[in-house]
């Protein structure tokens, strides 16, 4: 079983719709989640962090922690299609490396004009 | 404020030769990663400095790597002797320590190209 699993998609959204992604842990005792954009060819772009169950907001973007059930994810609302990229979700155990990130293999979203 | 940068952006080298990464993290960031993405694979930790020291080389593959950073600074990434199965994108990323928790922005990275 991989620490951090993602739906590798391509999941498809039309522009203006909710986008919702989906990353399951193994580890119990992880602590911290991001969320990360990969446009094609280009570098991580961390666009949310959360660190307690619930949800956090950041413009229209929404991530959800759920550490009883041991899955975050991340809401993209009204998206749009500069939108369209691979999504990554990344944890850092309890008690590890506080630097070591450990990432899925990343969600392609594309949103549909 | 400038960004994560890493030198080159790309590299081609024969199987045997020696190539050696570049990356210069954010001005006052004193943490510095090294992460690798091998094409179909996900991202995977290589190692930490907290400035000039390695706090966590536990995903270093082998010895042929070896990562200095001097002066708590910019950090280089040795490949001696390079394999075919080092071909992949290294990425740097660079984190402030705030309030304990650890957000990490990435570089460009360089896409290694062994043959």
């Amino acid at each position: 079983q991989k620490e951090v699993e993602q739906n590798s998609g391509p999941l498809s959204v039309p522009e203006g719709a909710i986008a919702s992604l989906n990353c399951t842990y193994s580890d119990r005792g992880s602590q911290s989640f991001f969320w990360y954009r990969q446009y094609s060819g280009k570098s991580p772009e961390l666009i949310m962090f959360i660190y307690s169950n619930g949800d956090k907001e950041d413009g229209r973007f929404t991530a959800q922690l759920n550490k009883a059930s041991q899955y975050v994810s991340l809401l993209i609302r009204d998206s749009q299609p500069s939108d369209s990229a691979t999504y990554l979700c990344a944890v850092i155990r309890k008690g590890g490396s506080q630097g070591n990130l450990i990432f899925g293999k990343g969600t392609k979203l594309s949103v549909k004009p | 404020e400038a960004g994560v940068t890493q030198f080159p952006s790309h590299s081609v080298i024969e199987k045997g030769q020696t190539v050696t990464l570049r990356c210069d993290p954010i001005s006052g960031h004193d943490n510095l990663y090294w992460y690798r993405r091998v094409m179909g694979k996900e991202i995977k930790f290589l190692l930490h400095f907290v400035k000039e020291s390695k706090q966590d080389e536990s995903g270093m593959p082998n010895n042929r790597f070896l990562a200095e950073r001097t002066g708590g600074t910019y950090s280089t990434l040795k490949v001696q002797p390079a394999e075919l199965e080092d071909s992949g994108v290294y990425f740097c990323a660079s984190s402030l320590l705030t309030g304990g928790m650890y957000e990490q922005y990435f570089g460009p990275g360089t896409r290694l190209t062994v043959t």
